[in-house]
């Protein structure tokens, strides 16, 4: 299975500002996700994240409040922006390579 | 911080004990279905999976069972062990590795010593 290096790993945000999170993987993959899982919550996708093209975001989530950049096969962002107190969550970037699904260990958002 | 799971439904079982972990899926054309296990401040890890042709698989310890006619999902681990307490949340897709995976509401497993 792929390994995802995902930081960082926690931060504390005042509200209106944006955090960037990285998500580098140990080999090269088609397919990256990106998701969100509120407090005590099961984990929703945020969008699916190809290289070379725009990401495709589900239903409630939108580009200019999570943009995503997917520069290589091995790299992605997703940044969370002009954020607010509901935006705390844990957000996961995830990879499938084969009929394996890899997650990162998450990324800890509380706004304040 | 609060903790993954703190609000999802809890199942509590005595060491030893066998577990039974249940979820309904939600899209019958789904092809592919994986059970995760997930502890505070990581990721989900993955348990057991099944493809759609199957209606039980086991591991090590575990046991998933399919029941497409129902959209139901069981986890059943045996001999349950405290390193087991964790939520564990089922997941579903079509189009293996090329799909994003739907997740069920997950469940805590707490496991008394």
């Amino acid at each position: 299975s792929a390994v995802i290096s995902q930081k960082p790993s926690r931060d504390i945000c005042q509200r209106g500002t944006s955090l960037t999170i990285q998500c580098q993987v140990d080999s090269q993959v088609t397919m990256m996700f990106w998701y969100r899982q509120q407090p005590g919550q099961s984990l929703t996708l945020i969008a699916t994240a190809n290289q070379g093209s725009e990401a495709t975001y589900e239903s409630g989530f939108v580009i200019d409040k999570f943009p995503i950049s997917r520069p290589n096969l091995t790299f992605s962002t997703l940044t969370v922006s002009n954020m607010s107190p509901e935006d705390s969550s844990i957000y996961l970037c995830s990879v499938g390579t084969g009929n394996r699904y890899t997650f990162g260990s998450g990324t800890r958002l509380t706004v304040v | 911080g609060e903790s993954v799971g703190l609000h999802l439904p809890t199942l509590s079982v005595q060491e030893g004990d066998n577990s039974i972990i249940n979820c309904a899926y939600s899209n019958s054309a789904s092809d592919y279905f994986i059970w995760y296990k997930q502890e505070s401040g990581k990721g989900p890890q993955f348990i057991i999976d099944i493809r759609s042709n199957m209606d039980k698989r086991q591991g090590q310890r575990v046991t998933v069972l399919l029941n497409k006619t129902v959209k139901h999902l069981s986890l059943q681990i045996a001999a349950t062990q405290p390193g087991d307490s964790a939520v564990y949340f089922c997941a579903e897709t079509l189009d293996t590795g090329r799909r994003a995976l739907t997740f069920g509401s997950g469940t805590r497993l707490q496991v008394q010593p």
